[in-house]
């Protein structure tokens, strides 16, 4: 069964940071390249960043690009986000799902406010 | 980047009654392989999203047959022949084909009259 099982959200202050992980498991991770896309609370989906297979292909979102940083360990299972100078903005749940789109996890809730 | 609009907003069904959500592009969505890749989530109260459509028509595994996918270009519908209760939620389209960056809809809440 394939899960994709984040964490590492919580409450940080503007301008701080936080590295979310994504422990992914019953397929073969480093086959699939992956994404991350975040949700603020009552409003619509928006893609924040793509990471292929191999980590060779990077790409994000204006509104996060120059402060977060995706990356995976293949070895490990696992897709991280990077998050620096966080605003009040990117205060979401954060989810990460497979680049084809067919399955997704259950969300982390990052909260940015003093 | 292509701008993903749908309609309407919100959507009050009655039960066992059809429903449809259009979907439409700033532009074509056929990819240079000849592909059209429009995908349709649905988001439940409290839970993540989940693809129900991809490629414009297809179905994925599990979902029900009272839910189908079709347009090309840049207009798209996504229709329930029978509302029911569990099809209560939020509704998203999303392109594909000309990324970075994958773009959503702003979503259609469904809801029971």
């Amino acid at each position: 069964e394939v899960q994709l099982v984040e964490s590492g959200g919580g409450l940080v202050q503007p301008g701080g940071s936080l590295r979310l992980s994504c422990a992914a498991s019953g397929f073969t991770f480093s086959s699939y390249s992956m994404n991350w896309v975040r949700q603020a609370p009552g409003k619509g989906l928006e893609w924040v960043s793509y990471i292929s297979s191999t980590s060779s292909t990077l790409y994000y979102a204006d509104s996060v690009k120059g402060r977060f940083t995706i990356s995976r360990d293949n070895a490990k299972n696992s897709l991280y986000l990077q998050m620096n100078s966080l605003r009040a903005e990117d205060t979401a749940l954060y989810y990460c799902t497979r680049a084809t789109w067919d399955y997704w996890g259950q969300g982390t809730l990052v909260t940015v406010s003093s | 980047d292509v701008v993903m609009t749908q309609s309407p907003l919100s959507l009050p069904v009655t039960l066992g009654q059809p429903a449809s959500i259009s979907c439409r592009s700033s532009q074509s969505l056929v990819h240079s392989d000849g592909n059209t890749y429009l995908n349709w989530f649905q988001q439940r109260p409290g839970q993540s999203p989940r693809r129900l459509i991809y490629k414009v028509s297809n179905r994925d595994s599990g979902v029900p047959d009272r839910f189908s996918g079709s347009g090309s270009g840049t207009d798209f519908t996504l229709k329930i022949s029978r509302v029911e209760a569990e099809d209560v939620g939020v509704y998203y389209c999303m392109q594909g084909t000309h990324w970075p960056p994958f773009t959503f809809g702003p979503g259609t809440k469904v809801d029971i009259k």
